[in-house]
C-alpha cells in the first residue's frame, strides 16, 4: 500500500511567495525523495535527503526531514509560474528496493 | 543527467487487442526497471519490479498474464497490455535505476510516460 501521505493536496499562490508542501509515511526508510511531474509528462528528480540527514537545500528547494515524526517538508522559495507542477514526495525503505510515493501535491503559482 | 525513453508516447487501441510499451535507458545500463500506472491525479503505483534476465516481480494484486513483462537487455524492458479493456486506459511510467554510482546513488530515473486509451 502507499504510505506517503501529503498535504496539502493542493496549493495556490502568487509568484514570489513561497511554496510548502509535507509529506509524512509510516515504515523506517533509507532515504526520501521529492519527485517534480508536469501535466502528463514523466518525473523529474528534485532532491534526496538520507535518513541520517535533517535538512538539504538545491537552489530555491529546501527539505527537512524529521524521522521521529516520520515527516518531511518541501520548500519552494520565490516561487515562480514555472514552478506549477505535482510534486510528490517518495521513500526508499530500509528493508527493500521499492520507492513508494504519496499521494502529491498539486502547485498552482499564478503570476 | 540519465536518460530513460519510452515508446510510444501514446498510444490509442481497441478494445481485446494487446499493445507494448518500450523501457529504454539510453545512457546507463539498467539491470533494474519499474513500472508505475498512474491515474489522473492520483499518485504513482507500482506495478512490478523488472530484473534483467529473470522474471519480474510483480505487486499485489498486478495480474502477471494480463501485464506481461519483458527485461531482455540491460537497456531495454517492455510492458505488454494484453486483451485490453477500457479500465486499462491509464499513464503508464517506467523507471530506471543507475547502479554504476556514476550518478546519484539511490536516484531513480523515469520515461517521460505512455498514455494508453483502450476504446
Amino acid at each position: 500500500s502507499q504510505q506517503g501521505e501529503e498535504d496539502p493536496q493542493a496549493l495556490s499562490i502568487q509568484e514570489g511567495e513561497n511554496a510548502t508542501m509535507n509529506c509524512s509515511y509510516k515504515t523506517s526508510i533509507n532515504n526520501l525523495q521529492w519527485y517534480r511531474q508536469n501535466s502528463g509528462r514523466g518525473l523529474v528528480h528534485l532532491i534526496l535527503i538520507r535518513s541520517n540527514e535533517r535538512e538539504k537545500h538545491s537552489g530555491r528547494l529546501r527539505v527537512t526531514l524529521d524521522t521521529s515524526k516520520k515527516s518531511s517538508s518541501l520548500l519552494i522559495t520565490a516561487s515562480r509560474a514555472a514552478d506549477t507542477a505535482s510534486y510528490f514526495c517518495a521513500t526508499r525503505e530500509t528493508s527493500g528496493s521499492r520507492l513508494t510515493f504519496g499521494e502529491g501535491t498539486q502547485l498552482t503559482v499564478n503570476p | 543527467g540519465a536518460v530513460v525513453s519510452q515508446h510510444p508516447s501514446r498510444v490509442i487501441c481497441k478494445s481485446g487487442t494487446s499493445v507494448k510499451i518500450e523501457c529504454r535507458s539510453l545512457d546507463f545500463q539498467a539491470t533494474t526497471m519499474f513500472w508505475y500506472r498512474q491515474f489522473p491525479k492520483k499518485s504513482l503505483m507500482l506495478m512490478a519490479t523488472s530484473n534483467e534476465g529473470s522474471k519480474a516481480t510483480y505487486e499485489q494484486g498486478v495480474e502477471k498474464d494480463k501485464f506481461l513483462i519483458n527485461h531482455a537487455s540491460l537497456t531495454l524492458s517492455t510492458l505488454t497490455v494484453t486483451s485490453a479493456h477500457p479500465e486499462d486506459s491509464s499513464f503508464y511510467i517506467c523507471s530506471a535505476r543507475d547502479p554504476s554510482g556514476r550518478t546519484s546513488t539511490d536516484t531513480q530515473y523515469f520515461g517521460p510516460g505512455t498514455r494508453l486509451t483502450v476504446l
